[in-house]
């Protein structure tokens, strides 16, 4: 059972436009919220977090929205650049005091330049 | 300059033989973890430690052990009993287990 869905597993965007990560999730006890990004072969960094009590995080070009009643989160990534081009992972917790991170399947973003 | 490393980057394995893959951590974290990736698919939770001496099992535990005796170190054991251990696997570590988790740069096995 997918508790967390990233149901596009594909998406390209031209360089300098938005790009829109949507990520789903069925647990309500959900409350901490974290989009990793992924290149071939390495580790995932992480991107940005949100915890359940606000509903947007901005850091830079990367702004996460929480929306707690449709159960959706999204990242947006504006302007896209080049190096953009990745895998981006939804992450969700539990509770903040909870370790285990439970991972959606991944979009790939292809920035067309 | 600190951070997490995984050795080696690509492992190859005859079924039947257990392999040891290692995890250094040099960020003095307390918390690690084991993750593998298949292809498609999500990173799913293995094995974790919170503390030197002591760990968890994850969602998929079965066929892997591990070790803690050292808080920079946290080795992955592939037994021959885990039925489908070839993955992308990747540890990671926070500071505690309430923090944000920083991943190591992986490991492929393929068994052949």
């Amino acid at each position: 059972d997918q508790q967390v869905k990233q149901n596009s597993p594909s998406l390209s965007v031209q360089e300098g436009r938005i790009s829109i990560l949507n990520c789903d999730y069925t647990n309500s006890m959900f409350d901490y919220f974290l989009w990793y990004k992924k290149y071939p072969a390495e580790g995932p960094t992480f991107l940005i977090s949100i915890s359940s009590i606000k509903d947007k995080n901005e850091d830079g070009r990367f702004t996460v929205f929480l929306n707690k009643s449709a159960k959706h989160l999204s990242l947006h990534i504006v302007p896209s650049q080049p190096g953009d081009s990745a895998v981006y992972f939804c992450a969700a917790k539990l509770s903040i005091g909870n370790e285990k991170l439970t991972f959606g399947t991944g979009t790939r973003l292809t920035i067309i330049p | 300059d600190g951070g997490i490393t995984q050795s080696p980057k690509y492992l190859f394995r005859k079924e039947g033989q257990n392999v040891t893959l290692s995890c250094e951590q040099n960020l003095n974290h307390d918390a690690m973890y084991w993750y593998r990736q298949d292809p498609g698919q999500g990173l799913r939770l293995i094995y974790y430690s919170q503390i030197v001496n002591d760990f968890q099992k994850g969602d998929i535990a079965e066929g892997y052990s591990v070790s803690r005796e050292k808080k920079e170190s946290f080795p992955l054991t592939v037994t021959s009993a885990q039925k489908n251990p070839t993955a992308f696997y990747l540890c990671a570590s926070s500071r505690q287990r309430t923090d944000t988790q920083y991943f190591g740069p992986g490991t492929r096995l393929t068994v052949l």
